[in-house]
């Protein structure tokens, strides 16, 4: 098993739907978790960050943490074509300031 | 204003000439980290460092090199790029120490620089 896992996509939503993207994660990898979009080309932007189970909400975006399943997922509302890009989970292994990718997962949002 | 910053953001090269690459932060961030970006790979750590002169090897260090002499620059040296360099290359930049008893490893992206080596 990966350490972090992602579905690569391209998940496809229409324009003002929901989308739901979805991270798996192995024993190694705890505590932290991060959720950054990445444009073609550009670099990692964070968008989300948490830390204990349970949702986060900030804007549009909200970020679940569901520990026991190692799970993190990552909704986004009222999707727009801006938000189509690459969407990377990550999160923090030991105490090292260490994070671990997933390979992305590419979002297209269709107007 | 916050930054991480890198030069060149562009290079072409050839075998065997030695490059630097270099990282800048204005944060006062102690842990710095360099990645490469391939196709199909993801994001793969190269080194990275915990504060000034700490520095560790990531993932994938064969044929990289850096030092951590000030707190604020990360530089990433080729001494001899091979075609296999050819990447996107990342310099990120995150506090560290504890927030509520975690630690806080929200990491900072610089605008990348692509390396061709021919």
């Amino acid at each position: 098993q990966k350490e972090v896992e992602q579905n690569s996509g391209p998940l496809s939503v229409p324009e003002g739907a929901i989308a739901s993207l979805n991270c798996t994660y192995s024993d190694r990898v705890s505590q932290s978790f991060f959720w950054y979009r990445q444009y073609s080309g550009k670099s990692p932007e964070l968008i989300m960050s948490i830390y204990s189970n349970g949702d986060k909400e900030d804007g549009r975006f909200t970020a679940q943490l569901n520990k026991a399943s190692q799970y993190v997922s990552l909704l986004i509302r009222d999707s727009q074509p801006s938000d189509s890009a690459t969407y990377l989970c990550a999160g923090g292994s030991g105490n090292t300031g260490k994070l671990i990718f997933g390979q992305g997962t590419t979002l297209q949002v269709k107007p | 204003e916050a930054q991480v910053t890198q030069n060149p953001r562009y290079l072409i090269t050839v075998t065997g000439k030695k490059l630097t690459v270099t990282c800048s932060q204005n944060m006062n961030h102690e842990y710095m980290s360099w990645y490469r970006q391939d196709p199909g790979l993801g994001l793969r750590q190269i080194y990275y460092s915990m504060n000034v002169e700490v520095t560790d090897k990531g993932d994938v260090p064969e044929g990289y090199k850096v030092s951590r002499k000030e707190k604020r620059n990360f530089p990433l040296i080729l001494e001899s790029p091979s075609p296999n360099q050819t990447s996107l290359y990342f310099c990120a930049s995150s506090p560290l120490g504890t927030w509520g008893g975690r630690w806080g490893n929200e990491q900072f992206f610089g605008p990348g620089t692509r390396l061709t080596v021919l």
